[in-house]
């Protein structure tokens, strides 16, 4: 099956500061959604982002899905961003199964 | 409009008991998927429904799992004879399909297992 990849394992961060989580998948891929898991174990959707990219706030990712990977983008981090951040693609295997990496934990730290 | 909801948010039982976990998904959502989250790791299907069938039931570790979804919305995720290895967080998270296309998948908070 597909494998995905997420750099870096963990982050540590100073509040104010910027970051960049990356994931890389080993496949061709229908869909690509970017997560937030919260403390209290909350998946939150940040994007959908099969290619291009998005901006939402201070988050932004990019997809280049012909060179297989993906960027997020944390700008002026707030201690709320502390969690898991999650990358998770589609491929077509006869379901719309999600197929997520081991994550990023970021620490955002005042 | 509501989210995706699940219950219990935790359930603590024996090992050998059978377990039930519920799941209510946004409402018009066609597409129903579980996984399963083991502590430090990234969510790990387990099976998707379109409408009231099962489409892909691949991600069932054995036949000690099983799921329905009777009327197209609700879905039960059974255990029978739970083991210690079972004890995980179970997600459910619905989407919306329309024409083949696929759509964001909006996840529940999970239901907490515990097999003592």
């Amino acid at each position: 099956g597909i494998q995905v990849e997420q750099s870096p394992p963990d982050l540590i961060l100073q509040e104010g500061a910027n970051s960049t989580l990356r994931c890389n998948f080993s496949d061709s891929v229908n869909n690509l959604q970017w997560f937030h898991q919260n403390p209290w174990g909350q998946l939150i959707n940040l994007f959908y982002i099969p290619s291009g990219t998005k901006q939402n706030g201070r988050l932004s990712a990019t997809t280049v899905a012909t060179e297989r990977y993906s960027l997020l983008y944390i700008s002026s981090s707030q201690t709320t961003d502390s969690g898991v951040y999650f990358c998770a693609v589609e491929t077509w295997a006869g379901s719309y199964q999600l197929t997520f990496g081991k994550g990023t934990k970021l620490s955002v730290i005042p | 409009g509501a989210g995706v909801s699940q219950t219990p948010s935790n359930k603590v039982t024996e090992k050998g008991k059978y377990v039930e976990l519920r799941c209510d998904p946004i409402s018009g959502h066609t597409a129903l998927y579980w996984y399963r989250q083991s502590l430090g790791q990234g969510p790990e299907f387990l099976i998707y429904f379109q409408g009231t069938g099962a489409a892909d039931d691949s991600g069932l570790p054995n036949d000690r799992f099983f799921a329905v979804r009777p009327e197209g919305s609700v879905s039960t995720l059974k255990i029978q004879r739970t083991e210690r290895g079972d004890s995980a967080v179970y997600l459910c998270a619905s989407s919306l399909l329309a024409g083949g296309r696929t759509d964001t998948q909006y996840f529940g908070p999970g239901t907490r297992l515990t097999v003592l």
